[in-house]
């Protein structure tokens, strides 16, 4: 089946600091991908989409010079959470669109444990 | 738009028993609906989906729902419980909205499993 991974699966940083996450599709191409937000305990909720050569679609309510979405290829999206504070402490996952669009399924990565001090 | 109701946060069963996690939908269109599992720490993993067709989907690890549209319902059901199902669950309405695809989760119920 379709894999997606994410890098780091886990990090720290300092209030303060930028950090990027990468999202790949390993074995299909993927011209939209999704970057979800999950708080402890509670559902997914979706952030962006991301389009292979577009600009990202961001969901109401989410920063979009906050949290920088670039897919520069079709198997490669990155979110980059600039000037992170404590509160964008959360679990990140991204999924990639497998096919067409529509009710094509979407393949999630693993997920990445972002901890801000 | 549309929205997913998941009846139960917590469901709790015995291993070998009988597993049903309740999701009703909202939609004013002919719904696409899917249910995942999530284990620790981990991403989403497809468990099955509904689109058009046979309203009763089987899904991987012996799982399976049935799309009731008078009820608006898309449960979730697995006839004996394995110690492995332990994980949350969610259920997820595929919605076009102005263009843009995404799909709406419920909160999610957690299942566990007792020896």
């Amino acid at each position: 089946g379709a894999v997606v991974s994410q890098h780091p699966s886990r990090v720290i940083c300092k209030s303060g600091t930028s950090v990027k996450i990468e999202c790949r599709s390993l074995d299909f191409q993927a011209t939209t991908m999704f970057w979800y937000r999950q708080f402890p305990k509670q559902s997914l909720m979706l952030m962006a989409t991301s389009n292979e050569g577009s600009k990202a679609t961001y969901e109401q309510g989410v920063e979009k010079d906050k949290f920088l979405i670039n897919h520069a290829s079709l198997t490669l999206s990155t979110l980059t959470v600039t000037s992170a504070h404590p509160e964008d402490s959360s679990f990140y996952i991204c999924s990639a669109l497998a096919g067409g669009g529509g009710t094509d399924t979407q393949y999630f990565g693993p997920g990445t444990r972002l901890t801000v001090l | 738009a549309q929205s997913v109701t998941q009846l139960g946060s917590h469901v709790s069963v015995s291993e070998g028993a009988l597993v049903l996690l309740r999701c009703n939908y909202s939609s004013s269109v002919p719904p696409y609906l899917f249910w995942y599992v999530q284990y620790p720490n981990q991403g989403l993993q497809l468990l099955l989906k509904y689109t058009t067709g046979a309203t009763l989907v089987k899904g991987i690890n012996g799982f399976e729902a049935e799309f009731k549209k008078s009820e608006t319902s898309f449960h979730l059901t697995k006839p004996s419980a394995h110690m492995s199902d332990a994980a949350e669950y969610f259920c997820a309405v595929y919605q076009l909205d102005g263009g843009s695809e995404k799909l709406v989760f419920g909160k999610g119920t957690k299942l566990t499993v007792n020896p």
